[in-house]
């Protein structure tokens, strides 16, 4: 079946950076842009940014520019998103989500904390 | 950036009875070339992902009941769940995915009454 499975949730100090996997399966990975959102505790959803893994062009919110990089590897069809200069705002379940008309379909989701 | 406004930030509603929840985008986000507005539902219950309800606006995703659907054009939008289940009990989000920023409404917590 078609999924998403993301790595393990992390604690990271102040100023640190975390980079999180998202591994695709049951499609074919180069055909759909992948997305990464995330949800601080209690809060809405926030649009990071979009890579298209078949070219690996990028595209990010304002917001994270110079912080974030996102990445793929086609021989394992996974997608990495880093962030850097981690702060304690930065406390939230990242999720990357498969990009076609919306996003319909979603992974699990990984517990970053960033905390001294 | 296009803004996403939804209405009421919470509501709730008697079991059987209709849900309707509000959506507006600072500009269109239909695209003239296909007719198409680029609007899409999501449901978050708690402690999982989003799940995608409806796309172009209007269109179900597959597997999703009847109960919920879609409407709405340009700038204004709506999506109503018919009759409330238990299992609706979540939060709705509506999203533009137009242009970057793919930006997200702030979300409707549906309770039951």
């Amino acid at each position: 079946q078609v999924q998403l499975v993301q790595s393990g949730a992390e604690v990271k100090k102040p100023g640190a950076s975390v980079k999180v996997s998202c591994k695709a399966s049951g499609y074919t990975f180069t055909n759909y842009y992948i997305h990464w959102v995330r949800q601080a505790p209690g809060q809405g959803l926030e649009w990071m940014g979009i890579i298209n893994p078949s070219d690996g062009t990028t595209s990010y919110a304002q917001k994270f520019q110079g912080r974030v990089t996102m990445t793929r590897d086609t021989s394992t069809s996974t997608v990495y998103m880093e962030l850097s200069s981690l702060r304690s705002e930065d406390t939230a379940v990242y999720y990357c989500a498969r990009g076609f008309r919306g996003m319909d379909v979603w992974g699990q989701g990984t517990t970053v904390t960033v905390s001294s | 950036d296009i803004v996403m406004t939804q209405s009421p930030d919470s509501l709730a509603v008697s079991l059987g009875e209709r849900a309707t929840i509000n959506c507006k985008s600072s500009q269109s986000v239909l695209y003239s070339s296909n007719s198409k507005n680029y609007l899409a539902w999501y449901q978050q219950k708690p402690g999982q992902p989003p799940k995608l309800l409806i796309y172009w606006a209007s269109t179900r995703e597959s597997g999703v009941p009847d109960r919920f659907s879609g409407s709405g054009s340009g700038t204004d939008f709506t999506l109503t769940i018919s009759s409330l289940q238990a299992e609706d009990v979540a939060v709705y989000y509506c999203q533009q995915y137009y242009s970057p920023p793919r930006t997200f409404g702030p979300g409707t917590k549906v309770d039951i009454k």
